[in-house]
């Protein structure tokens, strides 16, 4: 079945120790999004990649990083976590230029940050 | 700013139905969108309404727009305890950039057997 998979589902952290979230698709859909999601709140858009063209979000902080290094893969990087970088973390996708704005998503990594 | 609202949570029994309300601000929205989150699960895309409608029916699921007052209702007739979820409101930002959704917080609806 086509679908968006996370790795991992669970992640501890050390404050401030970098870590990284994966994301890969086998829809082949051409727009990748990352979103944090905190406890009883709305998913927060961070940044989202149309193909290679990486659109950030203005309030997103610069802790945050993304790579896209081919249609299938997309990687969160936090480069130094705080405990307020705690929460889930959901990737989607869609595929560009339906009017219709499907999102695929992903179950999310929770990020424990200690 | 835009904002999308709904109210945290709902409950139910089972057979019963639900309504689960949303405010949104972009009245110039196309689509205005319902997903839903099982426990353990991303969201996924439960049903769509266009703009230009007052009323979509489908199966179980009644979604009501109602444009002057910018209020987007879901109703799920005879609900059952697989219906228990988080139902996520959404609607594409200001400014027509269609890649992109605002989400509302969520309804947390719980459903008593």
């Amino acid at each position: 079945d086509a679908m968006v998979i996370q790795n991992p589902r669970y992640q501890v952290t050390q404050f401030g120790k970098p870590v990284t979230l994966s994301c890969s698709q086998t829809l082949n859909h051409n727009v990748m999004y990352w979103y944090q999601q905190k406890s009883s709140q709305a998913p927060k858009l961070l940044f989202h990649y149309y193909d290679k063209d990486f659109n950030n979000e203005a309030d997103t902080p610069d802790n945050f990083q993304s790579r896209r290094p081919n249609t299938s893969f997309c990687f969160l990087d936090i480069r130094s976590p705080g405990l307020g970088d705690a929460a889930m973390y959901l990737c989607a996708t869609s595929r560009q230029g339906q009017v219709l704005n499907e999102q695929f998503f992903g179950p999310g990594t929770r990020l424990t940050v200690l | 700013g835009e904002d999308v609202e709904q109210s945290l949570f709902l409950s139910v029994r089972e057979g019963d139905s639900s309504v689960i309300n949303c405010t949104y601000t972009d009245s110039s929205s196309t689509y205005l969108y319902w997903y839903k989150q099982e426990p353990g699960a991303g969201l996924q895309l439960l049903t769509y309404i266009f703009s230009n409608m007052d009323m979509k029916q489908d199966q179980r699921l009644t979604v009501l727009l109602n444009k002057k007052d910018k209020h987007l209702s879901l109703r799920i007739a005879d609900t059952q305890t697989g219906d228990s979820a988080i139902y996520f409101c959404a609607e594409p930002p200001q400014g027509g950039a269609t890649n992109k959704l605002i989400f509302g917080s969520g309804t947390l609806l719980a459903v008593q057997p």
